[in-house]
C-alpha cells in the first residue's frame, strides 16, 4: 500500500529544545515536501526536495532545516523551536511524470511549542 | 509568482443542496490544477485533478473544469451529503516540479 508515514502524530515541547519530525514514503518518489497548516493561512510550503541531497526553500523556511540522505526519508528539523512554530505539519511525497503531478500526504504532526 | 485564491468559507449547506466552491489562480504557462479534501483529523487526499485547459476532473460526484480563459477551477457537486463535510483545498503545480501552491482552504459543513 502506498504510504507516507509521519512521526510523531502529536508533540508538545518547550522553546529551544531541538526536535525532529520524521517522514518516510514507500513509493520511490523523487520529490518530497513539507508544509505547515495554520488557521486562515492554508498550507504553506516550508522546504522541498527534488532528490537525494537536493533540497530547496519553500515559502516559509525560517527556523527549519531538512535533509535528504535517502530517497525514502525526508525529516524536518527544528533546531530551536519557538511558540510561533506551533502548527500542524504535513509531509508530502510527490509523483511526477509527463503531464502528471500528484501529492500524497502523511497524516500530519500537530506540534505545540510552549 | 503562482497563487491560488479560494472562495472564503466557511460554507454551510443542507443535505442534497448544490455546492460550488470557487477557485481562481495566477500562474504563467500551463500548470496542473487540483482539488484536495481534508477530513477531520486526517491529511489531505487528492479529490480530482486536471492537467490541461478544458479538462474536467471528476470523482465521488464532484467535478471541476480547467478554464484557462477565466483562470478558474471551480468545484461543484449536485447533491452534497453529510459525509462531504471537510476542508477543501484548491492547488496548482508544475509538471515535473515538486513545488505546489495551495489556496487557503474552504470549510464545508453539510447539515442533515
Amino acid at each position: 500500500e502506498a504510504q507516507v508515514t509521519q512521526n510523531p502524530r502529536y508533540l508538545i515541547t518547550v522553546t529551544g529544545k531541538k526536535l525532529t519530525v520524521t517522514c518516510s514514503q514507500n513509493m520511490n518518489h523523487e520529490y518530497m515536501s513539507w508544509y505547515r497548516q495554520d488557521p486562515g493561512l492554508g498550507l504553506r510550503q516550508i522546504y522541498y526536495s527534488m532528490n537525494v541531497e537536493v533540497t530547496d526553500k519553500g515559502d516559509v523556511p525560517e527556523g527549519y532545516k531538512v535533509s535528504r540522505k535517502e530517497k525514502r526519508n525526508f525529516p524536518l528539523i527544528l533546531e530551536s523551536p519557538s511558540p510561533n512554530q506551533t502548527s500542524l505539519y504535513f509531509c508530502a511525497s510527490i509523483m511526477t511524470g509527463v503531464g502528471v503531478t500528484e501529492a500524497f500526504f502523511g497524516q500530519g504532526t500537530r506540534l505545540t511549542v510552549v | 509568482g503562482d497563487s491560488v485564491t479560494q472562495m472564503e468559507g466557511p460554507v454551510t449547506l443542507s443535505e442534497e443542496a448544490f455546492l460550488t466552491i470557487n477557485c481562481t489562480y495566477t500562474a504563467t504557462g500551463y500548470p496542473s490544477l487540483f482539488w484536495y479534501v481534508q477530513y477531520p483529523g486526517e491529511g489531505l487526499q487528492l479529490l480530482l485533478k486536471a492537467t490541461k485547459a478544458d479538462d474536467k476532473g471528476s470523482n465521488k460526484g464532484f467535478e471541476a473544469t480547467y478554464r484557462k480563459e477565466t483562470t478558474s477551477f471551480h468545484l461543484e457537486k449536485g447533491s452534497v451529503q453529510v459525509s462531504d463535510s471537510a476542508v477543501y483545498f484548491c492547488a496548482l503545480s508544475r509538471t515535473n516540479a515538486g513545488k505546489s501552491t495551495f489556496g487557503d482552504g474552504t470549510t464545508l459543513t453539510v447539515k442533515p
